[in-house]
């Protein structure tokens, strides 16, 4: 079956305006995370869907990032008046129940150029 | 809290030569998963080999193995027979059972020489 996908692929903004990342997970799978890899760093967990219950949003670094997922699938992560240092890839995976036995599955990622 | 740490930020190896890739965390946990992920060009992060803390055998997948040190805290990871498909960024990661956010290293960029 398909994979994660996300959209776009690439995206150019100007600093102080909103952006909507988003991802489909692959079908079946109850929970969906998101990351942010900057420029040769590692991945930094975002959020965490887990079926209908309440997200983890522990890793959302300011009250300008959000994310919803609808009808337990699509997601999207939303940046309000971008920042150059929100520059970087957007990651999404999603995985069967998000038990720790459970591997992750990435998308392609969307990278993020706030100029 | 948890830490990961991959302290060769690039590797290079001649192809089909064997190379290992180093990786160290730390954790009081006793129950726990590591993987190891690989990052393309393409973006896509792959896994490529997991390992349940709780089995003392090494895991091992085609030209893939890891030496798994629960005692040091040591999770590296050796490829075999390399080949130019194997270049990409690898990426050591940690994950605290019954939780779900993956602790992830820096990495390591691996050159494959032809």
């Amino acid at each position: 079956g398909a994979g994660v996908s996300q959209s776009p692929s690439n995206k150019v903004t100007e600093k102080g305006k909103d952006v909507e990342l988003r991802c489909d997970p692959i079908s079946g799978h109850t929970a969906l995370y998101w990351y942010r890899q900057s420029l040769g760093q590692g991945l930094e967990f975002l959020i965490y869907f887990q079926g209908n219950s309440a997200p983890d949003k522990s890793g959302l670094p300011s009250d300008r990032f959000s994310a919803e997922r609808t009808g337990g699938s699509v997601s999207t992560l939303t940046i309000q008046r971008t920042q150059q240092e929100d520059s970087a890839v957007y990651l999404c995976a999603s995985s069967f129940d998000g038990l720790g036995e459970d591997t992750q599955y990435f998308g392609p990622g969307t990278r993020l150029t706030v100029l | 809290a948890q830490t990961v740490t991959q302290s060769q930020p690039e590797m290079s190896v001649q192809e089909a030569e064997t190379v290992t890739l180093s990786c160290t965390y730390d954790t009081s946990e006793s129950d726990y998963y590591l993987f190891w992920y690989k990052q393309p060009p393409s973006r896509q992060m792959i896994l490529v080999i997991r390992q349940e803390a709780y089995k003392q055998q090494n895991a091992t997948e085609n030209r893939f193995s890891v030496n798994f040190q629960k005692a040091a805290k040591s999770f590296s990871l050796k490829i075999s027979d390399s080949q130019l498909g194997d270049a990409a960024m690898y990426f050591c990661a940690f994950l605290r059972n019954s939780n779900y956010q993956l602790i992830w290293g820096a990495g390591t960029k691996l050159i494959i020489k032809p």
